[in-house]
């Protein structure tokens, strides 16, 4: 099956600053690969996601891009503020869509 | 907006009993998920259900096992619980491959 890895576990940066967190995916098959946030003590929410057929996506201050070559996945936010922080999951699909692996998860820490 | 209810914020039980965890999604999404999410481990699928009466395992369904008679609830069913089992459950529904997957608030599982 799909097997996902993130990195960094935890990720420390000062107000203002970018965070870069990077996924790869063990399954050539997969192609839709979503990003979620998880506030503490809530729900994960989607932030954003890819399709296969395109290499990067922007949404205001966040852009994923995908290099299926390689097999990696990337989240960037610009401009950090402390409400970004919270912990960030990056999935892959497989199993023709219908499952979502996930990675082990980024602890993001925005400081004022 | 879409909602998924998980019946019980937190839940302690004791070893060896039979637990009942229920999930409940209001916008007729094909698919339904379990996952459970340690530190450190992410998100890791127990089951998940493509449609009535159908359930595929997921990466750890040792100790576990769903049902699905109706489209809009999924139940997760730990038969024997034991204190490796105290985690935190998330179930999730999405409308169909490769679309964003929508959570439950979670049921924080304590076995004692």
């Amino acid at each position: 099956g799909e097997n996902v890895e993130q990195h960094p576990s935890t990720l420390s940066v000062q107000e203002g600053d970018s965070a870069v967190i990077k996924c790869t995916y063990s399954d050539s098959a997969s192609n839709y690969f979503p990003w979620y946030k998880q506030e503490l003590g809530k729900r994960p929410q989607l932030i954003i996601d890819i399709r296969s057929n395109v290499g990067e996506k922007k949404d205001q201050r966040i852009a994923v891009t995908l290099n299926k070559t390689a097999k990696h996945f990337s989240l960037h936010i610009t401009e950090t503020q402390p409400e970004d922080s919270a912990v960030y999951f990056c999935a892959a699909s497989s199993n023709a869509g219908n499952m979502l692996t996930f990675g082990g998860g980024t602890r993001l820490m925005v400081k004022p | 907006d879409v909602k998924v209810t998980q019946s019980s914020r937190y839940l302690v039980k004791r070893t060896g009993e039979k637990v009942f965890l229920e999930c409940v999604q209001d916008m007729d999404h094909e698919n339904m998920f379990w996952y459970r999410q340690d530190p450190g481990l992410g998100l890791r699928l127990i089951y998940f259900s493509y449609d009535v009466k159908m359930k595929e395992k997921g990466d750890i369904p040792e100790g576990y096992s769903v049902s699905r008679e109706k489209k809009e609830r999924f139940s997760l069913i730990l038969e024997s619980a034991s204190t490796n089992q105290t985690s935190m459950y998330l179930c999730a529904s999405t409308p169909g491959r490769r679309n964003e997957a929508f959570f439950g608030q979670g049921t924080r599982l304590t076995v004692v």
